[in-house]
């Protein structure tokens, strides 16, 4: 079964320190999302890709956050710099069609910022 | 924009009893309504979908009914056995301030052997 690929699987960096996640979705797959998941709280989506194109970032913190997905493939969220409260899984997720289907989501990345 | 609302946030049956965990939208337009779950640890899966020309779906020991002029819609688990203990997240589409599935809150099933 065809997985969405995420690195790393833990992170723990320092409070305004930079981080960066990455995301290799099926192969095929246009649409890419990132969402972040606090413990005991359903995933909220941070930001949708269709191929390179940046559909949905209206939840994205953009003064501390960003992402790139540079050749509509693999893409990377990066934190700078990070806070406390950035403290959660990131999960990242992919679709064939977009958000009328179902996704698949990786395995996620814990950050933990001390 | 969409906001989904799920409830019990935590439920525990008996093994072999049925579980049915709740769940409300705002979005009218919302035409879209998947399930995952997410064992301890692990990513979340998706299960089962319905989407909005459909009342009822059902696969195996699990179903989905929605209730399209109430914007509710509600996830069935018969049977139950200790390895459907897990958290249960509903989830709604919404093309309204932007294209995005927003996730409920979480139901975590407890089923005791």
């Amino acid at each position: 079964e065809a997985e969405v690929a995420q690195s790393p699987r833990y992170k723990i960096t320092e409070k305004s320190q930079a981080v960066a996640f990455w995301c290799d979705p099926i192969s095929g797959h246009a649409t890419l999302y990132w969402y972040r998941q606090i413990l005991g709280q359903g995933p909220e989506l941070l930001v949708q890709f269709q191929d390179e194109s940046v559909v949905d970032d209206s939840q994205l913190p953009k003064d501390r956050f960003s992402a790139e997905r540079l050749k509509g493939v693999d893409s990377t969220l990066k934190i700078q710099p990070a806070e406390l409260g950035d403290s959660a899984m990131y999960l990242c997720a992919s679709s064939r069609f977009g958000q009328d289907y179902g996704y698949t989501f990786g395995s996620g990345t814990r950050l933990t910022v001390v | 924009g969409e906001n989904v609302e799920q409830h019990p946030s935590t439920l525990s049956v008996q093994e072999g009893d049925s579980a049915v965990i709740k769940c409300t939208y705002s979005d009218s337009a919302s035409n879209y309504f998947p399930w995952y779950k997410q064992e301890l640890g692990k990513r979340p899966q998706l299960i089962i979908d319905i989407r909005s020309n459909v009342g009822e779906k059902k696969d195996q020991r699990i179903a989905v009914t929605l209730n399209k002029t109430a914007k509710h819609f509600s996830l069935h688990i018969t049977e139950t056995q200790p390895e459907d203990s897990a958290v249960y997240f509903c989830a709604a589409n919404s093309n309204t301030g932007g294209f995005k599935t927003i996730f409920g809150a979480g139901t975590r099933l407890f089923v005791k052997a």
